[in-house]
C-alpha cells in the first residue's frame, strides 16, 4: 500500500531563517505531488505541483521555491522566512488520473517568531 | 478564478441527527468532486469522491452532485459525536488534476 511521510511535524524558526520541509511518497511510481498551506481556520491553498522529476508549477507568487529531486520525493523550500509564512504545510499525492483522489501526509506545523 | 463557496459554520446537530453540507463550485468544466474530514490540528482524510449527477452512498455518508447547479452536498445520517471535525469541499480540475478547496464547514455533533 501507498504511504506519505512528511517531516518535520511541528518547526519554529525565527523571521529570515531559511526553510527545508521534505516529502516522500512510498508504494507507487510517477505520482502527481502537491505542496499546500493551512492558515488558522482556513481551507487549503495549493503551493506547488509537480507531475514529473524536476517539474514544478507555482500557484501563488511567494518566497517560497519547491523541487523534486527524486521521483518520489518533493520538498519546500524558503531562503529567507516572513511571518506570514506561518502555517500547516500539508504535502499530498495522486495516481495523476482525473477523479482520483489526493492523500496527504501528516502535516508540518511551521511557526515564525 | 476557480472558486469553491461552503458555508463555515459552526453547524450543530444533535446525535443521531442527519448532518447536510453544501458546496457551490464556480468552473462549470469541472469534474471531479471530493469530501475530506479534517480534525483539529490533524491532516484531512477522503471520505468521498462523486463524479456523476446524483446521489452515491457509502456506510452513512451520502454525496450529492447537481452539475447543472454547479452544487455538491454530503449528507451524513445517523451523526455521532465522532463526526465533530471540518468538512472540506474540493473540486478536482487542471492537467495535473489540482483540487480547489473550499474553506470548510465545521461541524459539531452534540451528544
Amino acid at each position: 500500500s501507498q504511504t506519505i511521510h512528511q517531516w518535520p511535524a511541528t518547526l519554529v524558526q525565527p523571521v529570515g531563517s531559511p526553510l527545508s520541509l521534505e516529502c516522500t511518497v512510498e508504494g507507487t511510481s510517477n505520482p502527481n505531488l502537491y505542496w499546500y498551506r493551512q492558515a488558522a481556520g482556513r481551507g487549503l491553498q495549493l503551493l506547488f505541483y509537480s507531475v514529473g522529476i524536476g517539474q514544478i508549477s507555482s500557484e501563488v507568487p511567494q518566497n517560497l521555491s519547491a523541487s523534486r529531486p527524486q521521483d518520489r520525493q518533493f520538498i519546500l523550500s524558503s531562503k529567507k522566512l516572513l511571518l506570514s509564512d506561518s502555517g500547516f504545510y500539508l504535502c499530498a499525492w495522486s495516481v495523476g488520473q482525473l477523479g482520483q483522489p489526493q492523500h496527504f501526509g501528516d502535516g508540518t506545523r511551521l511557526s515564525i517568531l | 478564478q476557480k472558486e469553491v463557496e461552503q458555508n463555515s459554520g459552526p453547524l450543530s446537530v444533535p446525535e443521531g441527527a442527519i448532518a447536510s453540507l453544501n458546496c457551490t463550485y464556480s468552473d462549470r468544466g469541472s469534474q471531479s468532486f471530493f469530501w475530506y474530514r479534517q480534525y483539529s490540528g490533524k491532516s484531512p482524510e477522503l471520505i468521498m469522491f462523486i463524479y456523476s449527477n446524483g446521489d452515491k452512498e457509502d456506510g452513512r455518508f451520502t454525496a450529492q452532485l447537481n452539475k447543472a447547479s454547479q452544487y455538491v452536498s454530503l449528507l451524513i445520517r445517523d451523526s455521532q459525536p465522532s463526526d465533530s471535525a471540518t468538512y472540506l469541499c474540493a473540486v478536482q480540475s487542471g492537467s495535473a488534476r489540482q483540487l480547489t478547496f473550499g474553506s470548510g464547514t465545521q461541524l459539531t455533533v452534540l451528544p
